[in-house]
């Protein structure tokens, strides 16, 4: 098994730009997560996916949209990059109730 | 709002010591807690878990403990390594009852130091 496979690793953009960030998994998880880690602030929930077709947000949505349309893959879209953007963003997913989540080796993107 | 956080930011050992990372939660009806392990430049990496029915659990040279009665997470690592150098987090499971853990809360982190 690959686990949660995160492209692109690293991304540049300029302010209004869009693009997806990819995330799939092959452990056949229902559940799937999108954080961004920022310094000094730990990782933080953006979206979330509790199965193919179900997403509702998370602590900090503003300024992205995901969808789920397989069991495998949760896409995250930056529609209008903006600066505070810039961070590391984590794709992870998780099987059945109250088991860890496996993380991928994260995007790391940055907005000018 | 509630949050999860950890006492110390920074801590540095000597290698074969053993090592003591604390963390504090708030959310009284969290069920499952993950200390994870994040080394530069890759996603946090599962250690070890513990659900709130126990108060101790114990892997390979580490052991997590519960204290539900003050909110307090603790992940003992033994004989510390170099190689346990990275950044740890606590994170508590905030997702409702029959969910996954898509809801982790995590801590700020606790980046561990070990010299040789």
């Amino acid at each position: 098994n690959a686990g949660v496979t995160q492209t692109p690793k690293f991304q540049v953009l300029k302010t209004g730009q869009s693009m997806t960030l990819q995330c799939a998994q092959d452990m056949n998880h229902e559940y799937m997560s999108w954080y961004r880690q920022d310094p000094g602030m730990g990782l933080r929930l953006i979206h979330y996916s509790v199965g193919a077709g179900i997403t509702d947000q998370g602590e900090v949505p503003n300024g992205y949209n995901v969808s789920r349309s397989t069991t495998e893959d949760f896409p995250l879209r930056l529609l209008s990059a903006a600066p505070s953007q810039t961070s590391v963003y984590f794709c992870a997913s998780s099987g059945q109730y109250n088991s860890p989540l496996h993380f991928g080796n994260g995007t790391r993107l940055t907005v000018t | 709002g509630e949050s999860v956080g950890l006492h110390l930011p920074t801590l540095s050992v000597q290698e074969g010591d053993n090592s003591i990372i604390n963390c504090a939660y708030s959310n009284s009806a969290s069920d499952y807690f993950i200390w994870y392990k994040q080394e530069s430049g890759k996603g946090p990496q599962f250690i070890i878990d513990i659900r709130s029915n126990m108060d101790k659990r114990q892997g390979q040279r580490v052991t997590v403990l519960l204290n539900k009665t003050v909110k307090h997470l603790s992940l003992q690592i033994a004989a510390t390594q170099p190689g346990d150098s990275a950044v740890y987090f606590c994170a508590e499971n905030r997702a409702v009852a029959q969910g996954g853990s898509e809801k982790l809360v995590f801590g700020k982190g606790t980046k561990l130091t070990v010299n040789p």
